[in-house]
């Protein structure tokens, strides 16, 4: 399948930092989206991307979709303590069904 | 509403025993799709339903795999002979539809944890 990768692969951060944290890939998505998984939950969406060099926010986060079609980009200004979970970005290519999973960021907030 | 709800959370079988994993989408979601997630790892795609018919069953690791969803709505993920490195957890995912607007937009359940010994 095809490869997304994260990085970092994890961050520990103090409470109330900006984090950045970022997706690519060898081909082109037309859609990215960015998912939360906390421990023994599912994936919970958070943002989704549908134009190259689109910029979204949902409240502190602000998700890009790179001009190139094979990157994305999370921020999360002023983290909290309930950021902390696994980050995977996701990507959805034409034709396919499914969407390709990111190997993760895992985010430890320190209070 | 209610979101993607699965069932059993966590199953523990033995080596060889058959297993059945149940999903039930949001209502009104015309797509729904299986993944299995290692230990560590992101999810990986197993199956995709449109309503009732299976349009994609590319990652299906085997044919111990089985996926039905006989009335397009409610899904069984079912394994046979399951064998140590099927453990992992199996998420359901579903969305409106996979061809316009938020098309891709898929909301996933919490999961079921299957360990096998």
């Amino acid at each position: 399948g095809q490869q997304l990768n994260q990085s970092p692969q994890s961050m520990f951060i103090q409470e109330g930092e900006d984090v950045s944290m970022n997706c690519t890939s060898s081909s082109i998505f037309n859609t990215w989206l960015w998912y939360k998984q906390e421990p023994g939950e599912g994936p919970v969406l958070l943002i989704a991307l549908y134009k190259a060099g689109e910029l979204t926010s949902n409240g502190r986060l602000t998700a890009q979709f790179g001009i190139t079609r094979k990157d994305s980009f999370l921020n999360i200004s002023a983290s909290i303590p309930s950021d902390v979970g696994i980050y995977f970005c996701a990507g959805h290519q034409t034709g396919a069904n499914n969407l390709f999973f990111g190997t993760g960021t895992r985010l430890t907030v320190i209070p | 509403g209610a979101g993607v709800s699965q069932s059993p959370r966590y199953k523990v079988a033995k080596r060889g025993q058959d297993v059945a994993l149940r999903c039930d989408p949001i209502s009104g979601h015309v797509s729904l799709f299986w993944y299995q997630q290692a230990l560590g790892q992101g999810p990986e795609f197993l199956t995709y339903f449109q309503n009732e018919a299976q349009l994609d069953k590319s990652g299906l690791p085997s044919d111990r795999f089985f996926a039905e969803r006989p009335e397009g709505s409610v899904s069984t993920l079912k394994i046979q002979r399951t064998q140590q490195e099927d453990s992992a957890v199996y998420l359901c995912a579903s969305s409106l539809n996979t061809f316009f607007g938020s098309a891709h937009e898929q909301y996933f359940g919490p999961g079921t944890r299957l360990t096998v010994t």
